[in-house]
């Protein structure tokens, strides 16, 4: 079955600090990978795509990695904002059949002053 | 350039009514897509449409179903309110081609009491 695992479930950090965000799938075939920021009753909003051959993508802050051997990607926010305070959701495209979007539960990040 | 949209924000039934949301995609984009975010759980892949059509839905049962109009906006409605139906309900859109490049609106909230 294709799955979407992240962790932790939830993560408080103080502003400022640094903190990594794990994703881990077992979708085959895979075609991509996605982060999104999804602030507390909004839509997602995305943050970064990989394909299977890329292993890093930036957007500010925001740094995500793909290990597509192993199945995993992380998303390191560096020097935290309280603004970053959201939910992180992981999302792999499943590139059999409809090409369907399979989407993690979201890592709870909250940043405190 | 506008974003999609999504009315009304918050909607409150009661069990056995029926509920219609809206959705209003991003100009040139064809493809929507509804989602169910029930409280603290990831995304659920409800239903796609597509130039009009249904192509997909997700695991949910018939009293689901929507329709997309020639102006590509669509209607989620959802009958017999069960009070497990309580979500957040996302709606995506994209251009066809480019299936894996959703934006998503910023949801409806439905209350079933």
């Amino acid at each position: 079955k294709n799955q979407v695992e992240q962790s932790p479930q939830s993560l408080i950090i103080l502003e400022g600090k640094n903190c990594t965000l794990q994703c881990n799938y077992t979708v085959s075939p895979f075609s991509n990978l996605r982060w999104y920021k999804q602030d507390t009753g909004r839509g997602p909003v995305s943050l970064t795509i990989m394909t299977f051959s890329e292993n890093t993508k930036s957007n500010g802050r925001y740094t995500a990695t793909l290990d597509a051997d192993t199945k995993q990607s992380s998303l390191h926010i560096t020097a935290s904002q309280l603004s970053d305070s959201a939910s992180y959701i992981c999302v792999v495209t499943d590139a059999g059949g409809y090409n369907k979007l399979i989407f993690g539960a979201g890592t709870r990040l909250a940043v405190h002053p | 350039e506008a974003g999609v949209t999504q009315s009304p924000t918050h909607l409150i039934k009661t069990r056995g009514q029926q509920a219609t949301l809206r959705c209003s995609p991003i100009s040139g984009h064809t493809s929507v897509y509804w989602y169910q975010q029930a409280l603290g759980l990831g995304l659920q892949f409800l239903l796609w449409y597509d130039e009009g059509e249904e192509r997909n839905r997700g695991n949910f049962p018939p009293r689901f179903s929507g329709r997309q109009f020639p102006n590509y906006s669509s209607e989620l409605n959802v009958n017999a309110l069960e009070l497990e139906d309580s979500a957040l309900y996302l709606c995506a859109t994209s251009h066809r081609d480019f299936y894996n490049e959703q934006f998503f609106g910023p949801g409806t909230r439905l209350t079933v009491l």
